[in-house]
């Protein structure tokens, strides 16, 4: 079965300084890879999404993200954080043939320091 | 464009009532909608997959009699708690995407808070 691991739980980041949250998963194939935020009491927004083609993929509020195949990660990045960026950060895969169900991983919760 | 609603966003009801939550699709068709539910500092969990016309999937260990789900058209998915207790309290996430098969991204609501007392 295929499985999501986001290795922070939590990153501490100074509003300026950049960010890397790190997304590895394991299945035998290349999946449907994703990146999600959530703020508080609220439900999940689509930063970017990778399904093929160039491995480097530009998202929303200035966020990108690069697969890896040799090291099955996904990691997202961003150059310079606002505080607006506090939130909780998922990764999921989807795999086309569990008709589009999506596996997340555990989450890793950003803290800006102003 | 891509919206889901959710309703209602908080609801809190007595032990041993039902409780109703709806996910609409505002601007697309849903021909599949999915029903997850997240503890406090958890991820998400799915709970089950609903194609508008037909019964929903159940993951494993989801109780099918107690989290009723209807699909009846291409915008409109339901999720009931029958007979709710304290455990059901959490946070019930929907989403939806345009058709089944495609390459296409879930959508998400903003998700219903639920207390029961």
């Amino acid at each position: 079965a295929q499985s999501v691991t986001q290795p922070d739980i939590h990153i501490t980041v100074s509003e300026g300084a950049s960010l890397e949250l790190r997304c590895n998963y394991s299945y035998g194939a290349t999946p449907y890879l994703f990146w999600y935020v959530q703020s508080p009491g609220q439900g999940l927004q689509l930063l970017l999404k990778y399904f093929s083609g160039d491995t480097l993929v530009q998202g929303i509020k200035g966020f990108e993200a690069e697969f890896k195949r040799s090291q099955s990660s996904f990691n997202l990045r961003k150059p310079s954080v606002h505080w607006s960026d506090a939130a909780e950060y998922f990764c999921a895969i989807m795999i086309k043939a569990a008709g589009n169900k999506l596996t997340f991983g555990g989450g890793t919760r950003v803290l800006v320091k102003p | 464009g891509a919206v889901v609603s959710q309703h209602p966003s908080w609801v809190i009801c007595k032990s041993g009532t039902s409780v109703k939550i709806e996910c609409r699709s505002l601007d697309f068709q849903a021909t599949t909608m999915f029903w997850y539910r997240q503890f406090p500092k958890q991820s998400l969990m799915l709970m089950a997959t609903s194609n508008e016309g037909s019964k929903a999937t159940y993951e494993q260990g989801v109780e099918k009699d107690k989290f009723l789900i209807n699909h009846a058209s291409l915008t409109l998915s339901t999720l009931t708690v029958t007979s709710a207790h304290p455990e059901d309290s959490s946070f019930y996430i929907c989403s939806a995407i345009t058709r089944t098969g495609g390459l296409q991204p879930q959508h998400f609501g903003d998700g219903t808070r639920l207390s029961i007392l």
